[in-house]
């Protein structure tokens, strides 16, 4: 079965470093997303990402935060300048259609710590 | 805004034992409904959804039936498994609104021997 594929699956990075976590969404999908679950709380959604370009993004996006598809089968967040509070398992996943029903495929995560 | 409500957890079970983790929703409008399972050190993965009203999505022995009138979406199993053993997340979301899926906070089931 195709699946969503993450790296790292786990990054310790230095406060105000940046990051980048790197995603391979299924290969005939065309929406993007980027979801995060601090230790103990909801996952929450961050950032959708359609025909190479943002379609929806949370309050949580800010401008320390980037998405990026630079290649045909790639999808990235970068985080600029990371805070203590960016500690989180952040999942990438993907879709067919962007129709609520439709299944969204979810990668096993890759969990950023900040110290 | 739209939210999610899921019992807390941790649920421990014996195995063959009767499962039910409570969703409850507030939303506005019609939205779709989805309970997701995550494995120890894997992703999450669909497990059911439902899309309408009395709806009854299933999977795996699971499921679960959209009720308009509760707003609710409860999990249910009629006998677990060890290998049931996971992190269950309820989530819906709206047509229109693209996937962009609202988690409840995860209910963890533990079932043992």
């Amino acid at each position: 079965e195709p699946e969503v594929t993450q790296t790292p699956s786990h990054q310790v990075t230095q406060m105000g470093q940046e990051v980048i976590l790197r995603c391979v969404p299924i290969s005939n999908h065309l929406y993007f997303y980027w979801y995060r679950q601090i230790l103990g709380q909801k996952v929450e959604f961050l950032v959708s990402f359609y025909n190479n370009e943002i379609s929806e993004k949370s309050e949580i996006f800010d401008d320390q935060f980037s998405v990026e598809r630079p290649d045909g089968s790639n999808f990235t967040l970068k985080i600029r300048s990371t805070k203590l509070e960016d500690s989180a398992m952040y999942f990438c996943a993907s879709s067919g259609q962007a129709l609520s029903g439709n299944t969204i495929y979810f990668g096993e995560g890759s969990w950023l710590t900040v110290v | 805004g739209n939210s999610v409500t899921q019992m807390e957890g941790p649920v421990t079970l014996s195995e063959e034992a009767f499962l039910t983790i409570n969703c409850t929703y507030t939303a506005t409008g019609y939205p779709s409904l989805f309970w997701y399972v995550q494995y120890p050190g894997e992703g999450l993965q669909l497990l059911l959804k439902a899309t309408k009203a009395d709806d009854k999505g299933s999977n795996k022995g699971f499921e679960a039936t959209y009720r308009k009138e509760t707003t609710s979406f409860h999990l249910e199993k009629g006998s677990v498994q060890v290998s049931d053993s996971a992190v269950y997340f309820c989530a819906l979301s709206f047509p229109g609104g693209g996937n962009k899926l609202t988690f409840g906070t995860g209910t963890q089931l533990k079932v043992e021997l």
